[in-house]
């Protein structure tokens, strides 16, 4: 069965460094998203992205964040200068035809900024 | 405001019991409902769906949810939980009046005790 994949699982950097999250959704698949979740708290909502361009965003995801489909494959989510308070879990999620399709999630990416 | 509530943090349950997750939702408008869960590490899994037609929908691993239009709730049930059912649980939500956003519960974590 087809999978969301995310690299890396695990990432720790240091505050104010940038950080690159990639994530290869499903082939078929027009919608992608990313949350976060930092521990021990909910699901958030960063951004959703359909057509090679941001479609809804959060007000979590501010000017630090930026999102992109390079190649037609991957789908990354960049931090730009990463703070103390983004270390989180970080999800890819992406579904086939409509936006509030069924939504399939990658296993994540720990961030922890030190 | 649209909003996800899941009145219960931690549920222990015994191996062979029935179990009943709460998940409650304000919305304005018809909520597509989700139920996904979160083994440890792992990313999340959808185990069902609530987009229109019989309101009791059946999911995977033998759990069903039962939507409640009048309680605005979606709540999870299983006849008979198994061991490995000890896992995080979240509620989410969508409508197409919030485009493409999906708001999650802040989860119920499961323990299944022998």
């Amino acid at each position: 069965e087809p999978e969301v994949t995310q690299t890396p699982s695990h990432q720790v950097t240091q505050m104010g460094q940038e950080v690159i999250l990639r994530c290869v959704p499903i082939s078929n698949h027009l919608y992608f998203y990313w949350y976060r979740q930092i521990l021990g708290q909910k699901v958030e909502f960063l951004v959703s992205f359909y057509n090679n361009e941001i479609s809804e965003k959060s007000e979590i995801f501010d000017d630090q964040f930026s999102v992109e489909r390079p190649d037609g494959s991957n789908f990354t989510l960049k931090i730009r200068s990463t703070k103390l308070e983004d270390s989180a879990m970080y999800f890819c999620a992406s579904t086939p035809g409509t936006p509030l399709g069924t939504q399939y999630f990658g296993p994540g990416t720990r961030l922890l900024v030190l | 405001a649209q909003s996800v509530t899941q009145p219960d943090i931690h549920i222990t349950v015994s191996e062979g019991a029935s179990l009943e997750l709460r998940c409650n939702y304000s919305y304005g408008a018809t909520p597509y409902l989700f139920w996904y869960v979160q083994s440890p590490g792992q990313g999340l899994q959808l185990l069902l769906k609530y987009f229109s037609g019989d309101t009791l929908v059946q999911g995977i691993k033998g759990f069903e949810a039962e939507f409640k239009r009048s309680q605005s709730s979606f709540n999870l049930r299983k006849p008979s939980v198994h061991w490995s059912d000890a896992a995080e649980y979240f509620c989410a939500v969508g409508s197409r009046n919030t485009g493409n956003q999906f708001y999650f519960g802040t989860g119920t974590s499961l323990t299944v005790i022998p």
